[in-house]
């Protein structure tokens, strides 16, 4: 299947500082990729639909300023969580889609100190 | 909103014995999926249900889609300690959007 990379794959951060995510479509172009967030023992919560060229769509809740969501090209997305606090730590995770089906990336464990 | 539903939250078997987890969605929905996380893991793609009353099988595992297409079930047959993880529904509502169930977390011992 089609293979979604995401770096880092764990940070440990300074409260107050901004921390850029990367997920990439290895094998495909994705216009669309999703940004979720997920807490231990918890469900995928979908943040944002990054599209190409254009800006993302937050979902409810989520706000935009605080999750900056770039997607340059076909097979490149970037999560930037900027002024991270120690409330931001969590498991980061992005998808992209072929067909009906989802790819994810392995995720990015967030520690905010 | 749409909110998709999973029970029970976490089951513990025996290896050998069966296990099954049921999604249930407050809206109908176009098409279920579902996905296996391992611990320390993402969730990795296992089977899209389309059709009302679908039932398809992957070896041991068998999915079906309700009849009013806003409920699904997946059934492991014999369970192995390889079956270890959470399994998620995930359907798409009428605004397009995939929006993932609870999770069961399925733990099999020897």
């Amino acid at each position: 299947g089609a293979v979604v990379s995401q770096h880092p794959s764990r940070v440990i951060c300074k409260s107050g500082t901004s921390v850029k995510i990367e997920c990439r479509s290895l094998d495909f172009q994705a216009t669309t990729m999703f940004w979720y967030r997920q807490f231990p023992k918890q469900s995928l919560m979908l943040m944002a639909t990054s599209n190409e060229g254009s800006k993302a769509t937050y979902e409810q809740g989520v706000e935009k300023d605080k999750f900056l969501i770039n997607h340059a090209s076909l097979t490149l997305s970037t999560l930037t969580v900027t002024s991270a606090h120690p409330e931001d730590s969590s498991f980061y995770i992005c998808s992209a889609g072929q067909g009906s089906e989802l790819f994810f990336g392995s995720g990015t464990q967030l520690s905010v100190l | 909103g749409q909110q998709v539903m999973q029970i029970p939250q976490y089951q513990h078997v025996q290896e050998g014995e069966d296990f099954t987890t049921y999604c249930n969605s407050s809206t109908t929905l176009s098409n279920i999926q579902w996905y296996k996380q391992r611990p320390g893991g993402h969730p990795v793609f296992l089977i899209q249900l389309v059709k009302s009353g679908e039932v398809k099988k992957q070896k041991r595992l068998t999915f079906q889609f309700g009849e009013a297409k806003k409920n699904s079930s997946l059934h492991i047959t014999a369970t192995q300690t390889t079956d270890v993880g959470t399994y998620f529904c995930a359907g798409t509502g009428t605004a397009s959007k995939l929006t993932f169930g609870t999770g069961t977390r399925l733990q099999v011992t020897l």
